[in-house]
């Protein structure tokens, strides 16, 4: 596709349960980001792959969170045991290097935990 | 206090206005983005600065590096222009945002 592409658009978790989002960057792009962004806040960084590496997770708020990377394209964003304040759309970012060069947003996935 | 400050947090402007948009920051930084966010999450690139001034269409872009702070200007506002406007700085690889300006341009 032309455009970074998150999915699921929607997902509605009970909390305690798991759940993985997905992120297509643009293919070629080097750097990829992950992003939370709470109602009415701006998004917060979460972590930073260049490649299949993940250069910086200090943003990951607990350890229930983590994110791979591992053929350096899809990345995937897994909640563990989700609780209600993990509520958020999800933001994934890409660019061609680093984010020196233009960032190119998905549609967010927005996480409902209930 | 928070790395990336935006003023107004809320603009309400009738169609033909200009309007402008400001962001401080108070951290080195190797470039600036704005970015606009619709309603439904899609976040946009508008313009990325690291010195002077963009235009693009109704929109202009600055950044003073010395006094920390760049504007963005939209002229003849539409109502397709309401949107949420975000200034996000470039530090150490990772982009941090600003609150985001909510803007609403009524016809």
């Amino acid at each position: 596709g032309a455009g970074v592409s998150q999915s699921p658009r929607y997902k509605v978790a009970k909390r305690g349960q798991d759940v993985a989002l997905r992120c297509d960057p643009i293919s070629g792009h080097v750097s990829l980001f992950w992003y939370q962004q709470a109602l009415g806040q701006g998004p917060e960084f979460l972590t930073y792959f260049q490649n299949e590496a993940q250069l910086d997770k200090s943003g990951l708020p607990s350890d229930r969170f983590f994110a791979e990377r591992p053929e350096g394209s899809v990345s995937t964003l897994k909640i563990q045991r989700t609780q209600q304040e993990d509520s958020a759309v999800y933001l994934c970012a890409s660019s061609l290097r680093a984010p020196n060069t233009e960032a190119f947003f998905g549609q967010g996935t927005r996480l409902t935990v209930v | 206090k928070n790395e990336v400050e935006q003023s107004p947090q809320n603009l309400t402007a009738q169609e033909g206005e200009f309007i402008t948009i400001n962001c401080s920051y108070s951290v080195g930084i190797s470039a600036l983005h704005w970015l606009q966010q619709h309603p439904g999450g899609g976040i946009v690139s508008l313009f990325m600065l690291s010195s002077g001034k963009k235009k693009h269409g109704r929109l202009i872009a600055t950044i003073n590096i010395q006094e920390k702070h760049s504007s963005l200007h939209i002229t003849a506002s539409h109502p397709r222009d309401s949107a949420v406007y975000i200034c996000a700085v470039v530090k150490a690889q990772k982009l941090v945002f600003g609150q985001g300006t909510r803007l609403t341009i009524n016809p």
